[in-house]
């Protein structure tokens, strides 16, 4: 089974609107990093957020970290047509061999 | 620098066929890991090499076999493919710690006869 699963699994919202995706996993980890990928491309990296840090910002991306919730979320502000896209958490097992194991992702339309 | 790339981009080929995938990482990026992304699988991790090793694997069958050169360029190879195997291979590569952030290539999309 999937490490990180993202919910919802699809948000619909309009241009300006904020957008907010949330990733849980099951397991203890190092890192978790947001993906994303426009339709049938390669995955673009957004943000790495580490197991000891809580919030992360990058332009109009914000991501926070639950560990004890075992839970991320990623809140894009201000949204535009070009941030149309699905987006992924991978994580890592603490401990464990380097491999990063992706959810099934978020589908996210902007409408202009 | 030039980002990661994948070739072909596109393949078509028929059940029991084998096919080979090539990648070519980001200059100095020594890790070069290997996905398969399916609709109904979502993202799955096939193999990473480091130093032309294979240093971690998913669970595939001996099917999904990979290799990577002295210069870090990979290769990975699917024997008798089935229908299954359809789907998009992407390639990402990473620094040499292999354990951060991976840059991904476009993927090539594999379709199975």
């Amino acid at each position: 089974s999937q490490q990180g699963e993202e919910d919802p699994q699809a948000l619909s919202i309009q241009e300006g609107e904020n957008a907010t995706m949330n990733c849980s996993y099951k397991t203890s980890i190092n890192n978790l990093q947001w993906y994303r990928q426009n339709s049938g491309r390669g995955l673009v990296h957004l943000i790495l957020i580490r197991s000891n840090e809580r919030e992360k910002h990058s332009g109009r991306l914000r991501v926070t970290l639950d560990t004890s919730k075992k839970s991320s979320s990623l809140l894009i502000t201000a949204s535009r047509a070009a941030d149309t896209a699905s987006y992924f958490c991978a994580t890592d097992k603490q401990g464990g061999s380097y491999i990063p194991t992706f959810g099934r992702g978020t589908s996210l339309i902007v409408h202009p | 620098k030039a980002g990661v790339t994948q070739t072909p981009r596109y393949l078509i080929k028929t059940r029991g066929q084998q096919v080979t995938l090539s990648c070519s990482p980001i200059s100095g990026h020594r890790s070069v890991s290997w996905y398969q992304q399916t609709p109904g699988q979502g993202l799955q991790f096939l193999f990473e090499y480091f130093s032309e090793t294979q240093r971690n694997k998913g669970n595939f069958p001996g099917r999904f076999s990979g290799r990577q050169f002295s210069n870090s360029r990979s290769e990975m190879n699917v024997s008798t493919l089935e229908l299954g195997d359809s789907a998009l291979y992407l390639c990402a590569s990473s620094l040499p710690t292999g354990q951060e952030t991976q840059y991904f290539g476009p993927g090539t999309r594999l379709l199975v006869l």
